[in-house]
This record gives C-alpha cells, sequence and structure tokens, in this order.
C-alpha cells in the first residue's frame, strides 16, 4: 500500500531556513507528481508547488516563489521541501501529497508541524 | 490568486442532505473540470473524497457526490451521518500547473 512518511517537528529562529522530508513507498516513485500543501493553526489548505521525481522539474506557486525549493532523491524515493527566510507567518503543518488521478491528491503524508519563534 | 469561496459553516442532523458551495472564476473552477473535495478530521491529514469534479475514489461512500455548474462546485452529502462530521475543502486546477484551494467548510451534524 502506499505510504508518504514525512520528516519531523522542526523549530525555527525567524529569518532561517527549514527542510522537510517526504518519503514514498508501496509504489513506483518517479510514475507520479508529489505536491506540498500547508495549513496555518485554525486555517485552510494552501498548494504551495510540486515537483516532477522523474525530472526533477517544478512549479510553484507564485507566492513561494523565489523562496521555496523542491528537490528529490530517486535512489531513496524521497521528495524534500526547502522554504527560506521564515518568519512567523510561516507556522503551519506542511503535508507532501501524491497526485493520483487527473490533478487530485490520492495520498498524503500525515504531515509535519515547523513552528517558527524568536 | 484568492482561493476559492467556501461558506465557513454548513449543518444538518442525520439522515439529511447538506450541499457545500465552492466558488472560483472563469479561470479555475469554470475551465476545468478538475474540481476535487477533501475530508478533514481535527489533527488529521486530508482525504480526497471526489475528483474530476463527480468521480468516487474507491472505498468513499456513495452517499458523497459532486457537481458543477458555471463557476461554481458542489459537494453533496446526502443520509448525514455522525461520522461526516469534519472540514471540507474544495480544490481547483487553475491552470499553467497551479491549483487552489477553497477557505474550507465546516460540517456540524446536530
Amino acid at each position: 500500500q502506499v505510504h508518504l512518511v514525512q520528516s519531523g517537528a522542526e523549530v525555527r529562529k525567524p529569518g532561517a531556513s527549514v527542510r522537510v522530508s517526504c518519503k514514498a513507498s508501496g509504489y513506483t516513485f518517479t510514475g507520479y507528481y508529489l505536491h506540498w500543501v500547508r495549513q496555518a493553526p485554525g486555517q485552510g489548505l494552501e498548494w504551495m508547488g510540486w515537483i516532477n521525481p522523474t525530472s526533477g522539474g517544478t512549479n510553484y506557486a507564485q507566492k513561494f516563489q523565489g523562496r521555496v525549493t523542491m528537490t528529490r532523491d530517486t535512489s531513496i524515493s524521497t521528495a524534500y521541501m526547502e522554504l527560506s527566510r521564515l518568519t512567523s507567518d510561516d507556522t503551519a503543518v506542511y503535508y507532501c501529497a501524491r497526485q493520483g488521478t487527473l490533478e487530485s491528491f490520492d495520498y498524503w503524508g500525515q504531515g509535519t508541524l515547523v513552528a517558527v519563534s524568536s | 490568486q484568492s482561493a476559492l469561496t467556501q461558506p465557513a459553516s454548513v449543518s444538518g442532523s442525520p439522515g439529511q442532505s447538506i450541499t457545500i458551495s465552492c466558488t472560483g472564476t472563469s479561470s479555475d473552477v469554470g475551465s476545468y473540470n478538475l474540481v476535487s473535495w477533501y475530508q478533514q478530521h481535527p489533527g488529521k491529514a486530508p482525504k480526497l473524497m471526489i475528483y474530476e469534479g463527480s468521480k468516487r475514489p474507491s472505498g468513499v461512500s456513495n452517499r458523497f457526490s459532486g457537481s458543477k455548474s458555471g463557476n461554481t462546485a458542489s459537494l453533496t452529502i446526502s443520509g448525514l451521518q455522525a461520522e461526516d462530521e469534519a472540514d471540507y475543502y474544495c480544490c481547483a486546477y487553475a491552470g499553467s500547473s497551479t491549483f487552489i484551494f477553497g477557505g474550507g467548510t465546516k460540517v456540524t451534524v446536530l
């Protein structure tokens, strides 16, 4: 069965960077795009972007361009999302999600809390 | 790009039907039949309930159905059950390989 397992919670100071990992299992890692979605406390879901695990190609939401970098390591079926120049507004749970059938997200990681505080 | 518009809350009694709307623009909801819906219980990851506007993944109850008219997509839950109490989010393909979510709707079973 498909599993996406994310790295553990992180605490960072304003201005720092954070990298979250997402390890895939149960399917061919290079067969599906992986997306990143975040959710601030008590707020809704916000799409951040995707990575094509085969080519490494990416597409980021305009809001995060210049601050987010999505990468992958196909040898260990793992995707990464790095967000830089953190502010308190970046405090959120970050999810990775597999893009399954036509522009929908069929499997999700368990989420990673990133807290930004001085 | 603003979030898709959803009502903040919808409620219903057990056995009733409720409908959640999701209003976008002619650039997203109106342009593509690629709206998906997600259910999220507190502290849990979202779960796909509807894709391509009206299709249900395997294992999702047929009490959940989706539709679209113009720039507005809708999710209907029939035969409301206590376990349906959760937050629901719509998501639309917005062109140029980008996506946009709705603000979310809290469903309460009275």
